[in-house]
């Protein structure tokens, strides 16, 4: 079982609308989930980190947490063209090195 | 901001070539990482680094050396490059007790 996993996508919705990004991890002592954008031909960008479970928010922008379940998501209000890129998931994996362990990625693509 | 820059957008090199790969950040960062990232994979580590002359061994570090002879710079190495060595290569450092991850700009190398 992959330690990080997502779905590939393509995620399809109309601007406006709500996306849901979702993620799983195998790792039950994980502590630190982030979520990354990344453009096409660009390299990621950090867009959430999420510590504690519950939600966290940051504009438009929300990330969940919930570590009974294992899983992780993001969800995106008010989606726009621009949003459109692939969302990695990424879980901390070594805190003594920080060494981050990523999902493959879910596209997301957002129609005007 | 953090700036981590990788000194080569794109490298195109012959089979059997030594190749290096340069990463600086300007942040006086301890911890610096190489992932390569290929389609379906995702991002994998190959090799990172906590200090000055200390490494250690990622998840794929075979064909691969490091060197970070100064804390700014962590060079990432190809013995003897082969065409499954073709990918994008990516830096990122991170201070301690931060975990949010800066990425280079990413090099796309092709091995021919």
């Amino acid at each position: 079982q992959k330690e990080v996993e997502q779905n590939s996508g393509p995620l399809s919705v109309p601007e406006g609308a709500i996306a849901s990004l979702n993620c799983t991890y195998s790792d039950r002592v994980s502590q630190s989930f982030f979520w990354y954008r990344q453009y096409s031909g660009k390299s990621p960008e950090l867009i959430m980190s999420i510590y504690s479970n519950g939600d966290k928010e940051d504009g438009r922008f929300t990330a969940q947490l919930n570590k009974a379940s294992q899983y992780v998501s993001l969800l995106i209000r008010d989606s726009q063209p621009s949003d459109s890129a692939t969302y990695l998931c990424a879980v901390i994996q070594d805190t003594g090195f920080q060494k981050l362990v990523f999902g493959t990625g879910t596209r997301l693509l957002v129609s005007p | 901001d953090v700036k981590v820059t990788q000194s080569s957008r794109y490298l195109v090199k012959r089979t059997g070539e030594k190749v290096f790969l340069e990463c600086v950040q300007d942040m006086d960062h301890e911890n610096m990482f190489w992932y390569r990232q290929d389609p379906g994979l995702g991002l994998r580590l190959i090799y990172f680094s906590y200090d000055v002359k200390m490494k250690e061994k990622g998840d794929i570090p075979e064909g691969y050396s490091v060197s970070r002879e100064k804390k700014e710079r962590f060079s990432l190495i190809l013995e003897s490059a082969s065409t499954n060595q073709t990918s994008m290569y990516l830096c990122a450092s991170i201070s301690r007790g931060n975990y949010g991850y800066t990425f280079g700009s990413g090099t796309r190398l092709t091995v021919v």
